[in-house]
């Protein structure tokens, strides 16, 4: 079982709020990621990271931002909600070790809506 | 572009038969592949990784690879209602991002 929270699992907000998606494990994994996915399509990797201080952009652009100040935290902030930002996020995280512990463990997700 | 696909589906097998679902990718230096399963509403869990040829079996499910065919699939023996979800197939080269491919749907009627 893997170690891997967010919060909130639910978040209903109204347009042009400031939020920040959180997500920590607990397994002290170097990489994290964020995915985005709505219902019944693909996921779409829009953030990730190799390790503190390091953020790269995703294959999807985003209008949301992260941050790794610790290696177990890697939030996700959206400065001004839109409805087009409703979706479901999912925080996953991979040991940074050699070709053999590249799996991804995932967390529960948060399903965001934006009014 | 590096590119993962699998049939949509959706793949509808009886109660107790095996469902085969199959998934190509297109970088030839990949190393790990993986087969995720998403029920709706959730998020993936992970089955199966193989990183060698052939078959690798854990329980009801069997992942097998082709690196000459740039191939991975996945069987699922004595397939159960409760294997109904989405299928995902997932594949890296060491140190990269996983590559995930858009998934299969699988249906097991009882």
């Amino acid at each position: 079982e893997a170690d891997i929270y967010q919060t909130p699992r639910y978040l209903v907000i109204g347009t042009g709020k400031k939020i920040t998606l959180e997500c920590s494990q607990t397994m002290g994994h170097d990489k994290m990621y964020w995915y985005q996915q709505d219902p019944g399509m693909e996921l779409h990797l829009i953030h990730y990271s190799y390790g503190v201080n390091s953020t790269e952009k995703g294959d999807l652009s985003s209008e949301s931002t992260v941050s790794r100040i610790r290696t177990e935290h890697f939030p996700l902030t959206l400065e001004s909600a839109r409805p087009s930002h409703t979706s479901q996020y999912l925080c996953a995280s991979s040991d940074l070790g050699g070709a053999r512990t590249d799996t991804q463990y995932f967390g529960p997700g948060t399903r965001l809506t934006v009014l | 572009q590096k590119e993962v696909e699998q049939n949509s589906g959706p793949l509808s097998v009886p109660e107790g038969a095996i469902a085969s679902l199959n998934c190509t990718y297109s970088d030839r230096v990949s190393q790990s592949f993986f087969w995720y399963r998403q029920y709706s509403g959730k998020s993936p869990e992970l089955i199966m990784s193989i990183y060698s040829n052939g078959d690798k079996e854990d329980g009801r499910f069997t992942a097998q690879l082709n690196k000459a065919s740039q191939y991975v699939s996945l069987l699922i023996r004595d397939s159960q209602p409760s294997d109904s979800a989405t299928y995902l197939c997932a594949v890296n080269q060491a140190g990269t991002a996983l590559i995930f491919g858009k998934g299969t749907t699988l249906s097991v009627s009882s």
